[in-house]
Formats: structure tokens, C-alpha cells, sequence
């Protein structure tokens, strides 16, 4: 089955403590991105790659980091952790070419900082 | 730079009824456009896309959007809503001349609720 798998879905975290999002997919997808979806604000991307080791920043990157070593793979790190990025993230993937904008998300990872 | 607008927060219509989501973009080039659904505790669907040719875009689930260059709208219909059709929706936009950049900007959404 085609999908985007995201670990952990759901993380309670204290400021300050690093952690890592897991995000994989199995469609050999070129493209992937980061969202964050906050109430009111839709989503925002936070990191894409075009491929492997190809990244660049999206509209809202501070406070994060990410790596593509493999083509399936693209984590997002989170160095130091503040309240303020207590969000509803989402992995995305997809094609290039036109059908970049054809994206497959993840279930979402829920993450909470105190 | 683009901007995409849902101008409603909230849309609701009864079963069987036809439903529109609305849509405006601005963008300074011509715009690529699209439109996904979450359903809840779910991530994001594509539904369909607008990127060039016919102004009228068929997608999945029986839903369409007609894409509007003079009034830069590019709202969603579907003739005959389904309860299941309820969700939120979101419009996304990227501005074709933007170069190497593959940021699209998404809108804040719209729950769709559709009542018995």
C-alpha cells in the first residue's frame, strides 16, 4: 500500500530536550516536505527536498532542522524544543514535475511542549 | 509573493443539496492551483488541480472547481452533497513565475458540514 508513515504520532515533550520526527515513504517520491498546522493558520511548510541531500527552507524553518540521506526518509529535527512550536505536524511526499503539488500526507504527529 | 483567501470559516449545507467552497488567490505570475480535504484525525487528500488548459477541473469524489482568472477564484462544487462530504477543505496556491522555489501557500480552511 502506498502511504506516508510518520513516528511518533503523538509526543509530550519538555523545553529544551531534542527530539526527532520520523517520516518515511514507499512511492519512491522525489519531493518532501514539512507542514505545521496551526488553528486558524492553515498550513505552513517548514522544510522541503527536492531529493537526496537536496533541502531548502520553507516558510516558516526556524527552530528546525531536517536531513534527506535516503530518498525514502526526510526527519524533522527539533534541536531545542520551545512552546511555541507545539503544533499538528504533517510529512508530505509526491512526484516532481507537475505532479509536485500532488502530495501524499501522513497521519500527523501531534506535538506538545511544555 | 501569493496569497491564498477562504473567505468562510464554516459552510453548511443539507444532503442532497449542491455545496461550494470558495477560493480567491493572488499571485503576480499565473497561478498553479489546488485543492485538498482532511477528514478527522486524518492528514491531507488531493482532490484536484488546476494547472493549465480547461477551466473547469473535475477531481475526485465527484467534486470540481472552476478556476477564474478576472475574479482570481477557484472555488469548489460538487452538484449533490453527502453527508461524508463533511471535512475541512483547503485551498492551496503557487505562483508559477516563483522560479526554483516549491513553497505553495495554503489557506486557513473551510469546514465543510453537511447535515441529514
Amino acid at each position: 500500500e502506498a502511504q506516508v508513515t510518520q513516528n511518533p504520532r503523538y509526543l509530550i515533550t519538555v523545553t529544551g530536550k531534542k527530539l526527532t520526527v520520523t517520516c518515511s515513504q514507499n512511492m519512491n517520491h522525489e519531493y518532501m516536505s514539512w507542514y505545521r498546522q496551526d488553528p486558524g493558520l492553515g498550513l505552513r511548510q517548514i522544510y522541503y527536498s527536492m531529493n537526496v541531500e537536496v533541502t531548502d527552507k520553507g516558510d516558516v524553518p526556524e527552530g528546525y532542522k531536517v536531513s534527506r540521506k535516503e530518498k525514502r526518509n526526510f526527519p524533522l529535527i527539533l534541536e531545542s524544543p520551545s512552546p511555541n512550536q507545539t503544533s499538528l505536524y504533517f510529512c508530505a511526499s509526491s512526484d516532481g514535475g507537475l505532479a509536485v503539488y500532488e502530495q501524499y500526507f501522513g497521519p500527523g504527529t501531534r506535538l506538545t511542549v511544555t | 509573493a501569493q496569497s491564498v483567501a477562504q473567505p468562510e470559516d464554516q459552510v453548511n449545507v443539507a444532503e442532497g443539496n449542491p455545496l461550494t467552497v470558495k477560493c480567491t488567490y493572488s499571485v503576480s505570475g499565473n497561478p498553479y492551483l489546488f485543492w485538498y480535504v482532511q477528514y478527522p484525525n486524518r492528514g491531507l487528500q488531493f482532490l484536484l488541480k488546476y494547472i493549465t488548459g480547461d477551466n473547469l477541473v473535475k477531481g475526485s469524489y465527484g467534486f470540481e472547481a472552476e478556476f477564474n482568472k478576472s475574479q482570481t477564484s477557484f472555488h469548489l462544487k460538487k452538484p449533490s452533497a453527502l453527508v461524508s462530504d463533511s471535512a475541512l477543505y483547503f485551498c492551496a496556491v503557487r505562483d508559477k513565475g516563483s522560479g526554483g522555489s516549491y513553497i505553495p501557500t495554503f489557506g486557513r480552511g473551510t469546514s465543510l458540514i453537511v447535515h441529514p
